[in-house]
Parts: structure tokens; sequence; C-alpha cells
């Protein structure tokens, strides 16, 4: 079973650029989310879709983009990257039985 | 102010020793969730619970709504159990989740 699939796992940007981070699931869940992880503080909600066409801003949406155009996938786009958003993320999906599956996390770096 | 409060931040224990890791939270909730994350790795699901007692292995989880604590125990700990340990909690069965900020736990051989 694959589960939460997220890529890329490690990413260098310069300040400006845009990148698009991948997620996709394989378990028909309808709730997928975003989140960030940054040291000493918990997971930050960025972005969350409780379904294909709905999104919806969480904590820290600032500087971040979504889309949900299929059950599958649940894309982030950083638009113009900035040193503040350094972190790792994480893409997450949950269904009717609220049990959390998380992907592998991607390690974002902007210089 | 963080709903979820984790407590200790940081645990180092012997091979062998019994490990507690301790939940608050602040708000009502209809379920709480003990995660764990390697390093360097992703994170997965240990337990949910709604109330009561979950065992799996050499792990517990137990959960008092009253008084909105939970606590996540290790018992025989091991150190292929160091990890942070993370507490989630799930307000209205709507998947939006709440976590704390992570129990680092190091496990000396």
């Amino acid at each position: 079973n694959a589960g939460v699939t997220q890529t890329p796992k490690f990413q260098v940007l310069k300040t400006g650029q845009s990148m698009t981070l991948q997620c996709a699931q394989d378990m028909n869940h309808e709730y997928m989310s975003w989140y960030r992880q940054d040291p000493g503080m918990g997971l930050r909600l960025i972005h969350y879709s409780v379904g294909a066409g709905i999104t919806d801003q969480g904590e820290v949406p600032n500087g971040y983009n979504v889309s949900r155009s299929t059950t599958e996938d649940f894309p982030l786009r950083l638009l113009s990257a900035a040193p503040s958003q350094t972190s790792v993320y994480f893409c997450a999906s949950s269904g009717g039985s609220n049990t959390i599956y998380f992907g592998e996390g991607s390690w974002l770096t902007v210089v | 102010k963080n709903e979820v409060e984790q407590s200790p931040q940081n645990l180092t224990a012997q091979e062998g020793e019994f490990i507690t890791i301790n939940c608050s939270y602040s708000v009502g909730i209809s379920a709480l969730h003990w995660l764990q994350q390697h390093p360097g790795g992703g994170i997965v699901s240990l337990f949910m619970l709604s109330s009561g007692k979950k065992k799996h292995g050499r792990l517990i989880a137990t959960i008092n709504i009253q008084e909105k604590h939970s606590s996540l125990h290790i018992t025989a700990s091991h150190p292929r159990d160091s990890a942070v340990y993370i507490c989630a909690v799930d307000r209205f069965r709507d998947n939006q989740f709440y976590f704390g900020t992570g129990t680092s736990l190091t496990v000396i051989p």
C-alpha cells in the first residue's frame, strides 16, 4: 500500500523562486491537509481540503496556494519562496475512521 | 496559547525503564491521537482514543476525558523506541487536528 506519497523529499530554493510540493493518496480519503513543522513548535496547518474542488486556509496560509482537482492529489505551491518558509512540510490524509496518515515529509531550504 | 500541551519536552531513559509521556488539552474533543516520528522520518499514528485505554505491544495509551488528560506509556523501553511522540486532538471529528509540540525520547542501551 502506498498510503500518502509526498515529493520531493529535499529541495533547496533561492528566494523568489516558485515550486510545487506534490502529495497523492490512494486511500480514497476526502480530507487532505498540509502542515509545516518548525523547531519547538507543533505541526501547523497551512491549507486543507475536505474533498475535490474544496479547499480552505489553515493557521499559516500566507505564501502558499493549494488546489484539489481530484480526490487523490493535493499539491502545495510556493509562489515566491522566502527564507521564512524554510521548514519541513508534511502532507496528511484522513477518512471516516479519523486515523491520520502522513507523507514522509519534505525538507525545504530557502536561501 | 496552545490548546495541547505535552510534558516532558525531552526525556532520556535507560533501556528497560518504564516511560510515561503526558498530554493535556484545554478544549472539548472527539478523539485524541498519539503519533510517533523517528529522526529524519515520517509520522505514524500509534493510537486513536476517545475513552479508556488501548494497548499495542509495549505501548499503552490512556485518556481521562473529564480531566482532559492522556498518557502514553512504554513498558520495557528499547533504543528503537527513541523518537518524538506527538499528541494531537480532533475536536469535532472533522479531521481538523491540534498538535502538541512533541516529546523527544532517547532510550540509552
